[in-house]
C-alpha cells in the first residue's frame, strides 16, 4: 500500500515570490512520482514526473521538483510565481509494476493562491 | 502531448435517469482508463480501472451495477451512472494511460448534477 501526504492545504504567496509545495509519500516498493495541477472545473494536467535518473525533475510552467529517497519527499518548487499559477496542485505516487497499468494514489491537494 | 477528451463537461438531469459520460484518448492508445470521482475540496477518489476488452475492476465501496464502465476500444471508455440520484452529484474525471511507467492523462471532467 502507498500513501501521499501534502502537509499544506493552502499556500498563499505574493506574485514573483518563490514557492515550495510539500509532498511526502510512503510505499513498501519503488515508486513513480507525479505532480498535477488542476484549474477550476477542469481535469488534471501533468506538471512533471519522476520515473528514474536525475532526482531533480523540471516540468512545465517553470516548476521543478526534487526526489529525495531518504526523506521520502518530492517537493514542488518555483522560483517566481505568477497570478496564473493560482490553482490546486496534487502530488501522486504509483508503484513500479512491470507491464500493464499502475494504480495512482493522490494526495489531498494544495491550493496555491498567488496574491498580486 | 497526449490528449484525453471527456464529454459532456456538464450535465443536469432528473433523479432516476441514467447518464453516460464518454472518455476518448485522441492521440494515443490508452491501454488502461481510470474513472475518478472528486467531491468538493477533496482529492480524486479512484472508482474503477478498465483495460480494453476486459471487465472493469472496481474499488471497494463502488457499486458496479450503478456505475457501468465499458472500455470497448483503446481510445474510448464510457461510464454510465444508472438511475442517478442527488447523492451521485459530483465531478467525475477520467484518465488514460498508455502503458507501464506512463503517466495518466486526464480529461477535463464532467460535472454531474442530479435534481
Amino acid at each position: 500500500a502507498q500513501s501521499v501526504t501534502q502537509l499544506d492545504s493552502q499556500v498563499p504567496v505574493f506574485e514573483e515570490a518563490p514557492v515550495e509545495l510539500r509532498c511526502n509519500y510512503s510505499s513498501s516498493v519503488s515508486v513513480y512520482l507525479f505532480w498535477y495541477v488542476q484549474y477550476p472545473n477542469q481535469g488534471l494536467q501533468l506538471l512533471l514526473k519522476y520515473l528514474s535518473g536525475s532526482t531533480l525533475v523540471k516540468g512545465i510552467n517553470g516548476f521543478e521538483a526534487e526526489f529525495n529517497k531518504s526523506q521520502t519527499s518530492f517537493h514542488l518548487r518555483k522560483p517566481s510565481v505568477h497570478i496564473s499559477d493560482t490553482a490546486e496542485y496534487f502530488c501522486a505516487v504509483s508503484d513500479r509494476r512491470s507491464g500493464g497499468y499502475q494504480k495512482v494514489t493522490f494526495g489531498t491537494g494544495t491550493k496555491l493562491q498567488v496574491i498580486p | 502531448g497526449a490528449v484525453v477528451s471527456q464529454h459532456p463537461s456538464w450535465v443536469i438531469c432528473k433523479s432516476g435517469t441514467s447518464v453516460k459520460i464518454e472518455c476518448r484518448s485522441l492521440d494515443f492508445q490508452a491501454t488502461t482508463m481510470f474513472w475518478y470521482r472528486q467531491f468538493p475540496k477533496q482529492s480524486l477518489m479512484l472508482m474503477a480501472t478498465s483495460n480494453e476488452g476486459s471487465k472493469a475492476t472496481y474499488e471497494q465501496g463502488v457499486e458496479k451495477d450503478k456505475f457501468l464502465i465499458n472500455h470497448a476500444s483503446l481510445t474510448l471508455s464510457t461510464l454510465t451512472v444508472t438511475s442517478a440520484h442527488p447523492e451521485d452529484s459530483s465531478f467525475y474525471i477520467c484518465s488514460g494511460a498508455g502503458g507501464s511507467g506512463q503517466p495518466q492523462h486526464f480529461g477535463d471532467g464532467t460535472r454531474l448534477s442530479i435534481l
